[in-house]
């Protein structure tokens, strides 16, 4: 079985770009969470959506957003970049919130 | 904030050594999960331990969980190279649904 697969593998952008990151989740799971890992740190919870829903949101700003579509892939979109939004950005499928997730290879961001 | 802590942060062994890592967190949990990470790709899912268990091997790993203390640990027996890693605990927000990282340990396993 396929796993969760995520795509772009790296990305290289500048300041004041945007971005769109995609994620396809394990076959049968309905929810869909995107962190930012930072080097040295752990990942952060950026959101989570659940049948297409958004059922929770970390501390990001308003430039972060992302949805999911009705074969519960998702998209994570990050506007006005800065250099600091430089991570790498994972997502996690569960077959509903609050299971154990698990991890896509992630999209390595660097933003120059 | 509920958050689990690891330790060490970083943990260098020879190969055949066992490796213990520790986590810490401040609320009470459902349950708590280990995850593997090599060279900043995709984390991998390791095991998980509900608050109702106190100990659960998965091959040469065991995981131990006190929740009187608020902590757990991961032991890796016989440790090899390929063990080489950064290794997270996780534990699930009380009432949410966003899983909470450590900053994790890093272990290095010589050869």
């Amino acid at each position: 079985d396929a796993g969760v697969t995520q795509s772009p593998t790296h990305l290289i952008k500048t300041r004041g770009q945007h971005v769109t990151l995609r994620c396809s989740p394990i076959s049968g799971h309905k929810s869909v969470s995107w962190y930012q890992q930072v080097l040295g740190q752990g990942p952060q919870f950026i959101f989570q959506y659940y049948e297409k829903e958004e059922r929770g949101r970390g501390n990001f700003p308003d430039r972060f957003s992302a949805r999911q579509f009705p074969n519960y892939s998702s998209e994570l979109n990050v506007n006005a970049l800065l250099l600091g939004d430089s991570a790498l950005y994972l997502c996690a499928s569960s077959a509903a919130g609050g299971t154990a997730e698990f991890f896509g290879p992630g999209t390595r961001l660097t933003v120059l | 904030s509920q958050q689990g802590e690891e330790d060490p942060q970083a943990l260098s062994i020879q190969e055949g050594e066992n490796a213990t890592m520790n986590c810490s967190y401040k609320t009470s949990i459902n349950n708590l999960q280990w995850y593997r990470q090599n060279s900043g790709r995709g984390l991998v899912h390791l095991i998980l331990i509900r608050s109702n268990e106190r100990e659960k091997h998965s091959g040469r790993l065991r995981v131990t969980l006190d929740t009187s203390k608020k902590s757990s640990s991961l032991l890796i027996t016989a440790s090899r190279a390929a063990d080489t890693a950064s290794y997270f605990c996780a534990t699930p927000e009380t009432g949410g649904f966003k899983t909470i990282f450590g900053a994790g340990t890093r272990l290095f396993v010589k050869a």
